[in-house]
């Protein structure tokens, strides 16, 4: 009931390909879907958000896609550069619940140049 | 200094060593947070502090200590550790427990010999 499955565990795309990374949840009452973005060396940084009354968020070249009836949301990168490479986790909360993010196991993308 | 901050950022010790983390934040949060960054579970929760206030223990062993003397700092007292433990150690920070955007430092890489 708590857990985000996210897949693929590793990708790799081609410089100026698209990234797609996936996420299901099952807990109904989670109300922020974040990213997270974390390089080698670092702590993970918050990349993009959404809250489930949206079906889509884009900041420059990522987008997130949301599927509320599917219980299902997805990172897409566009144009993948080999600055992307890095770790990618998807997560979940209840806003204001009191407890913490429920993070996925982490996509690690690989963009070639 | 900005963000959250950890020190040491490497630690090597013994099974008989005992040895401490320490987290520093600088954001005026009153959460803070422990996470376990290994290979077999990416991101696991370890401890949320909530206005110095212990408010989540996911079944951590005995041989990790946390300590919150305020909302800023954040300590993991580690004795009698075993090899298994070796992982990235990170810290993060958010408004209040709950609040859906946390803040990551970089971790302390902890080898257990």
């Amino acid at each position: 009931q708590q857990q985000v499955k996210q897949s693929p565990q590793s990708l790799i795309v081609q410089k100026g390909g698209i990234s797609i990374i996936n996420c299901a949840y099952e807990n109904t009452a989670f109300d922020y879907f974040p990213w997270y973005q974390q390089f080698p060396g670092k702590g993970p940084a918050l990349l993009i958000a959404i809250r489930p009354d949206v079906s889509e968020k884009k900041e420059g070249r990522f987008t997130i896609s949301f599927n509320k009836s599917a219980k299902q949301f997805s990172l897409h990168i566009m144009d993948s550069q080999p600055g992307d490479s890095a770790t990618y986790f998807c997560a979940a909360i209840q806003n204001q619940a009191g407890t913490a993010l429920i993070f996925g196991k982490g996509t690690t993308l690989s963009v070639s140049s | 200094e900005t963000g959250v901050t950890q020190t040491p950022r490497h630690l090597v010790m013994g099974m008989t060593n005992k040895k401490s983390l320490k987290c520093e934040q600088h954001l005026g949060h009153n959460a803070m947070y422990w996470y376990k960054q290994s290979a077999k579970k990416p991101l696991e929760l370890m401890f949320v502090y909530n206005f110095k206030e212990q408010t989540e223990n996911n079944s951590v062993p005995s041989r990790f200590s946390p300590e919150c003397p305020n909302s800023s700092h954040l300590f993991l007292h580690l004795h009698t550790l075993q090899p298994e433990d070796s992982a990235l150690y990170l810290c993060a920070s958010s408004p209040i427990a709950g609040a859906d955007t946390q803040y990551f430092g970089p971790g302390t890489r902890l080898t257990v010999l």
